[in-house]
């Protein structure tokens, strides 16, 4: 069974513009969660996806959003970049709520620096 | 706010030796989950534990789920230099989410 994927894997953005990422969950689940990554903050949930509708959303600026396609995929976008948006970007998925406990399954990131 | 501290936050240590992660809250959780990450890669999963008590071996590494469900940890045995990563612990709530503990940066030496 293929594993999570992301694209692009890595993306060189200047302050200002904006920004999509793409997320391909393993097949068969349902909920995808986003997470930024970065050295001193460690791993902060951005929000999840569960039957393309937001579940749960973290503490972060609207200048983040999501969605989820019917076939599972998700995107997430920022928009008018900021320096401390530099950061590896993660996608989960997992089975959906209530199922399989909700273990992650992580796609390998994609690292994004802002100029 | 629920939080999940874990400790220590960064271990450097032999080749060989023991070593013994935490990860602690004062609130309760339905299920720990217990991941490592390496360098430019996504976290893996390497357990759950879901009953208070609960011991879970896998190889070198042993995973405790406390008894009031409020607290974790990972030991591993005769480290070795592929131990090295970065280990997180997630709590999860009743309606599923999680909350994830800061890590814990492990080096082995050789």
């Amino acid at each position: 069974k293929a594993g999570v994927t992301q694209t692009p894997r890595y993306l060189i953005k200047t302050r200002g513009q904006q920004v999509t990422l793409s997320c391909s969950p393993i097949s068969g689940h349902r909920s995808v969660s986003w997470y930024q990554q970065t050295p001193g903050q460690g791993l902060q949930f951005l929000f999840e996806y569960f039957s393309e509708t937001q579940r749960n959303k973290g503490n972060f600026p609207g200048r983040f959003s999501g969605r989820q396609f019917s076939n599972s995929r998700s995107e997430m976008n920022v928009s008018t970049l900021e320096l401390g948006d530099s950061a590896l970007y993660l996608c989960a998925s997992s089975l959906g709520p209530g199922e399989g406990g909700n273990e992650q399954f992580f796609g390998p990131g994609t690292r994004l620096t802002v100029l | 706010t629920q939080l999940l501290e874990q400790s220590p936050q960064f271990l450097s240590i032999q080749e060989g030796e023991n070593l013994t992660v935490y990860c602690n809250s004062s609130s309760v959780f339905s299920s720990l989950q217990w991941y490592r990450q390496e360098p430019g890669e996504g976290p893996v999963l390497l357990v759950t534990v879901v009953t208070g008590g609960e011991v879970k071996k896998l190889k070198r590494l042993t995973f405790q789920f406390g008894d009031a469900r409020k607290d974790s940890s990972l030991h591993i045995t005769a480290a070795q230099t592929g131990d090295t990563g970065l280990y997180l612990c997630a709590g999860a709530r009743s309606n599923y989410q999680l909350i994830w503990g800061a890590g814990t940066k492990l080096i082995i030496k050789p």
